[in-house]
């Protein structure tokens, strides 16, 4: 159980276009998505925090209009790299927090997105 | 802000050895959960082990255990009986209850030697 899904795992993009990345928690409603950034040989960095039907809350440094968030439902969520620029070149991993009280306070992790942008 | 700390970049074991590695953190809320996490080759994060503040007992999960100090705000994961499969970075992680957001530590690059 507890089984996060991201889609696509590998995308290369020309600069300046739009990249979406999706998701999923495929067993289990989420009440929290997050989205992570992490570099070569280093830890995870939180982007932002998305809830179903509201807006995400973004981390000091994270420019939102760059990294579109939208939490449409209990199971997706996706994060959308606009206008991408080589720089914006990383590995992407999304969590969820499942509804079970048992779990709860819990992450459970996509197996990540590397996006390269030429 | 609270913070994690895993003093270890880097170890290496022998296959079927035992192994700890160590994590401490800093928080001056008493209600928290700790996690270990793995992140093999594939960069997958697996959850390994996880533990409530509140729980006196240590967390098990098969060859994976906890040594758990809330005084001392120490969380070490020992792994038994290694195996080639558990070489992966390990991440030690904490949030508040209620919280959500996890810290994260820096990790420690394990590496099981055949």
């Amino acid at each position: 159980g507890a089984v996060v899904s991201q889609h696509p795992s590998r995308v290369i993009c020309k600069s300046g276009t739009s990249v979406k990345i999706e998701c999923r928690s495929l067993d289990f409603q989420a009440t929290t998505m997050f989205w992570y950034r992490q570099f070569p040989k280093q830890s995870l960095m939180l982007m932002a925090t998305s809830n179903e039907g509201s807006k995400a809350t973004y981390e000091q440094g994270v420019e939102k209009d760059k990294f579109l968030i939208n939490h449409a439902s209990l199971t997706l969520s996706t994060l959308t790299v606009t206008s991408a620029h080589p720089e914006d070149s990383s590995f992407y991993i999304c969590s969820a927090s499942p509804l079970l009280a048992e779990i709860t306070d819990t992450q459970y992790f996509g197996p990540g997105t590397r996006l390269t942008v030429l | 802000a609270q913070t994690v700390t895993q003093s270890q970049p880097e170890m290496s074991v022998q296959e079927a050895e035992t192994v700890t590695l160590s994590c401490t953190y800093d928080t001056s809320e008493s209600n928290y959960y700790l996690f270990w996490y793995k992140q093999p080759p594939s960069r997958q994060m697996i959850l390994v082990i996880r533990q409530e503040a509140y729980k006196q007992q240590n967390a098990t999960e098969n060859r994976f255990s906890v040594n758990f100090q809330k005084a001392a705000k120490s969380f070490s994961l020992k792994i038994s009986d290694s195996q080639l499969g558990d070489t992966a970075m390990y991440f030690c992680a904490f949030t508040h209850f209620g919280n959500e957001k996890l810290t994260f530590g820096t990790g420690t690059r394990l590496t099981i030697i055949p």
